[in-house]
């Protein structure tokens, strides 16, 4: 089983360059979901989709967009890069429905992301 | 303001001994409680989700505990092993409220190295 698949696993950008980050399940999934991990910190959620065709914002969505383009998959967009959006980022699905919550979230393996 | 503070941040044993790690949370109100294990350059995995009525849950030699009165969870790890080695995450879920998703309050881990 693939599970939740991302790509690229790595990227170097120059500042003012736009890229989009790719994510896809393949376990029939409601929702997934779009982090950030920086040394020292927590996961922070930038976006999320708990269905298809809806997305809303989490903790730090400044600077990101996202399409949830089909139930599979959850893209996540860079339009213009700057070196504090240097991260790893971690796409996630979950079963979790509108206000139940009690499923767990199922990780790819990120995307190492470098902006010079 | 609702937190997750784990500790150690970090701790080092031998091969074949038990830990336990530490948890504790300010999140109100509660629904459940995660704990997740992550590789070097992989995504977290789910270990365990106990909600505010269960105290105890295992997942082989992973054995989550839970005091929701004194808002405190702790994950004993018996007869490590070197694959063991990782960050383990504590993890805690505010419930969902009409339309929104359950918010998930990360901590920031605590880095286990098992030596042999």
């Amino acid at each position: 089983n693939a599970g939740v698949t991302q790509t690229p696993k790595f990227q170097v950008l120059k500042t003012g360059q736009s890229m989009t980050l790719q994510c896809a399940q393949d376990m029939n999934h409601n929702s997934m979901y779009w982090y950030r991990q920086d040394p020292g910190m927590g996961l922070r959620l930038i976006y999320y989709s708990a269905s298809e065709g809806t997305t809303d914002k989490g903790e730090v969505p400044n600077g990101y967009n996202v399409s949830r383009l089909n139930k599979r998959e959850f893209s996540l967009r860079l339009e213009s890069a700057a070196p504090s959006q240097t991260s790893v980022y971690f796409c996630a699905s979950s079963e979790a429905r509108r206000g139940y919550s009690n499923q767990p979230q199922h990780f790819g393996d990120g995307t190492r992301l470098s902006i010079l | 303001k609702n937190q997750v503070e784990q500790s150690p941040q970090s701790l080092i044993i031998l091969e074949g001994k038990n830990c336990t790690l530490q948890c504790n949370y300010t999140v109100s109100p509660f629904s459940n409680l995660r704990w997740y294990k992550q590789d070097t350059g992989r995504g977290p995995v789910s270990l365990t989700i106990m909600t505010f009525s269960e105290n105890t849950k295992s997942n082989g030699r992973y054995t989550a505990t839970l005091d929701a009165d004194t808002k405190q969870s702790s994950l004993h790890i018996t007869a490590s092993q070197l694959s063991d080695s990782a960050s383990y995450i504590c993890v805690v879920s505010g419930p969902g409220r009409g339309s929104t998703l359950g918010r998930l309050y990360f901590g920031r881990g605590t880095q286990l190295t098992v030596w042999p």
